[in-house]
């Protein structure tokens, strides 16, 4: 059964301080989804990871994924209040499949 | 570009009723989920359509819960009857499979509540 595990699971920030999530995973995958979720609001894509090494970067969030060790990151630059929210990893089998996610991560940034 | 629509955004209905969901997804997506998200968690897969065809419900409680996709487009999510543990928010999202490359855009989600 293939599992997706996140860390930490609430994450607590001053303003402008640095950050990373952790997505572990557990089967072989090579297509690694993040998204963003508002209080009360749907998913949001922010990347989609689909080869070893790949590194993808959209303002201050920073996403990588290293397939050998089944390991994906989201590095947080400088954050800022409007980062506020909770942050889905998941993982598919291929174009096709079903996403399995991770429990999220629930980002609170302060000033 | 219109995004995938879901009604009723919000129902609270009392144990062993029924509810129904109703699912419009991006025009031109062959591909439609119905994922369930408990409060606290990730969502899970309930049931995957392929056009009108279903490819995985191995997580769908057939028992109460039903799904259908008429003419591999809208889609409905049947419950009946409804237990406590059914309170959750349902997600319907749809996508495009082109080659290695899909993204599933999800809809706004209809929160139920079973009292």
């Amino acid at each position: 059964e293939l599992k997706v595990e996140q860390n930490p699971l609430f994450l607590s920030m001053q303003e402008g301080k640095n950050y990373t999530i952790y997505c572990n995973y557990s089967t072989t995958s090579d297509r690694l989804y993040w998204y963003r979720q508002d209080p009360g609001k749907s998913l949001e894509s922010l990347f989609v990871l689909l080869s070893n090494g790949a590194v993808k970067q959209e303002g201050r969030l920073m996403a990588s994924l290293d397939t050998k060790a089944r390991l994906s990151t989201l590095h947080i630059t400088a954050a800022v209040h409007d980062l506020s929210a909770t942050y889905f990893c998941a993982v598919d089998m291929g174009a096709g499949t079903a996403l399995i996610f991770g429990k999220g991560t629930t980002l609170s940034v302060s000033s | 570009e219109a995004g995938v629509a879901q009604s009723p955004r919000y129902k609270i209905i009392e144990k062993r009723q029924s509810v129904a969901f109703w699912c419009n997804p991006i025009s031109g997506h062959a591909t439609l989920y119905w994922y369930q998200q408990i409060l606290g968690q990730g969502p899970k897969l309930l049931i995957q359509f392929q056009n009108n065809g279903v490819v995985d419900d191995s997580q769908l409680p057939k028992d109460r819960f039903s799904a259908e996709r008429l003419k591999g487009v809208d889609s409905t999510l049947k419950i009946q009857p409804a237990k406590l543990e059914d309170s959750a928010v349902y997600l319907c999202a749809s996508s495009l499979v082109q080659g290695a490359m899909e993204t599933q855009y999800f809809g706004p989600g209809t929160r139920l509540l079973v009292l």
